[in-house]
């Protein structure tokens, strides 16, 4: 059974800060997602990693992968107001007819 | 159009009613995914099409029941729910070839309450 495991589940963190947050899988992959989900609203796509090594930034985010150690990290860097959302990892599972299995999702919170 | 568009936004239901969510995309995906997602817990995932042919269930309910039209088209019918059954519904689809294979794109959700 393919299990992804985040941490930490909550996070309350002063602007400025930074942060990870890690994101464990139990099988290889070179392919996992993170996505971004405000309240009530569908998740939105931040950074698709396909290989091992794959290291990608958009803002004050940036987005890692090591499928060796079935690991990847979403840094935040001096975190704003605005990145107060849920953040979820997700890998395929090939054997759900390549559909997504999630991490429970971390709870940010950016505080003045 | 990398948009899957889902119809109604929002949905309040009796648990004797019948009703249906919609889901299209015009991206030429042949793979189609029906998730539900409770309050404050990570989507779950109840049905895969693959080429318009169910290919996964997920053990769920028989209330629950897909349909897929046509490539473009996910149906979720729902008939006799039960209030836990209150969640976000999420249709996403995807490729399985090409440069970003399995990425899904997810819809917008249904809000179902289930009264």
């Amino acid at each position: 059974e393919l299990k992804v495991e985040q941490n930490p589940l909550f996070l309350s963190m002063q602007e400025g800060k930074n942060y990870t947050i890690y994101c464990n899988y139990s099988t290889t992959s070179d392919r996992l997602y993170w996505y971004r989900q405000d309240p009530g609203k569908s998740l939105e796509s931040l950074f698709v990693l396909l290989s091992n090594g794959a290291v990608k930034q958009e803002g004050r985010l940036m987005a890692s992968l090591d499928t060796k150690a079935r690991l990847s990290t979403l840094h935040i860097t001096a975190a704003v107001h605005d990145l107060s959302a849920t953040y979820f990892c997700a890998v395929v599972n090939s054997n759900s007819g390549y559909a997504l299995n999630f991490g429970k999702g971390t709870s940010l919170l950016v505080t003045p | 159009d990398t948009e899957v568009t889902q119809t109604p936004k929002h949905l309040v239901m009796g648990m004797t009613n019948k009703k249906s969510l919609k889901c299209e995309q015009h991206m030429g995906h042949r793979a189609m995914y029906w998730y539900k997602q409770k309050a404050k817990k990570p989507p779950e995932l109840m049905f895969v099409y693959s080429y318009e042919k169910l290919s996964i269930n997920e053990s769920v309910p028989s209330r629950f029941s897909p349909e897929c039209p046509n490539s473009s088209l996910l149906n979720l019918h729902l008939h006799a729910l039960q209030p836990e059954d209150s969640a976000l519904y999420l249709c996403a689809s995807s490729q399985n070839r090409g440069s970003h294979p399995y990425e899904q794109y997810f819809g917008p959700g249904t809000r179902l309450t289930v009264t």
